[in-house]
């Protein structure tokens, strides 16, 4: 089973700076990674999916890297509406479709 | 534009029963497989149960395996999920998705559609 780790655990990061979220796939996982942004109260919105593909309607300054077993999501310029939860996933090797365990993104 | 609507969701004493819906509109339902994710209040989330575009595979969660049911409804464009023998630990907020890949790929992957969540409490 394939296990997903997210570092780091909570990133302080001011409005208009960088944000660089890690994912990292106990195997290989190829290029089937997702991720997610989840804020309170709401149900997880796709940001990115194949590594690096933005889902429909996602803006530019979010970007995913990566292949194989390590993974990063980009903010190149932190918004208000960017302090959230993010979550990666596989979907390779399934089942399980496993999770990493989130890095929430907050004000500095 | 795509919706989906959980509902069935409350409260449930333990090795109870309880049946989760998810009705869907704004896309072609019997060409997406569909997923349940749940969330424990507080906590990260957790992929419990695929089935594809027309029922004929379902996989589970170890942790949901042989307690959970899930199937679907093509003609009602609607997802269940059967859940028996309920424990404590399968309280959560549970989250219907839809699956990102056309039925044609072969293939079940990433969430490119996610309902608000109905919340299940199992407590005596």
């Amino acid at each position: 089973e394939i296990v997903m780790t997210q570092s780091p655990a909570t990133l302080s990061v001011s409005p208009g700076e960088r944000a660089t979220l890690s994912c990292r796939a106990s195997q290989s996982v190829r290029s089937h990674l997702a991720w997610y942004q989840q804020k309170p109260g709401q149900a997880p919105r796709l940001l990115i999916y194949g590594a690096s593909t933005r889902a429909t309607g996602i803006p530019a300054r979010f970007s995913g890297s990566g292949s194989g077993t390590e993974f990063t999501l980009t903010i190149s310029s932190l918004q208000s509406e960017d302090f959230a939860v993010y979550f990666c996933q596989h979907y390779n090797n399934w089942p399980p479709y496993a999770f990493g365990q989130g890095t929430k993104v907050e004000i500095k | 534009q795509v919706q989906l609507v959980e509902s069935g969701g409350g409260v449930v004493q333990p090795g109870k029963s309880l049946r989760l819906s998810c009705t869907a509109s704004g896309f072609t339902f019997n060409t997406y497989g569909m997923h349940w994710v749940r969330q424990a209040p507080g906590k990260g989330l957790e992929w419990v149960a695929v089935i594809s575009y027309d029922g004929s595979e379902k996989y589970y969660a170890d942790s949901v395996k042989g307690r959970f049911t899930i199937s679907r409804d093509n003609p009602k464009n609607t997802l269940y999920l059967q859940m028996n023998s309920l424990r404590a630990e399968d309280t959560a907020v549970y989250y219907c998705a839809k699956d990102g890949y056309y039925y044609d790929s072969g293939n079940l992957g990433f969430h490119d559609y996610w309902g608000q969540g109905t919340l299940v409490t199992v407590s005596s």
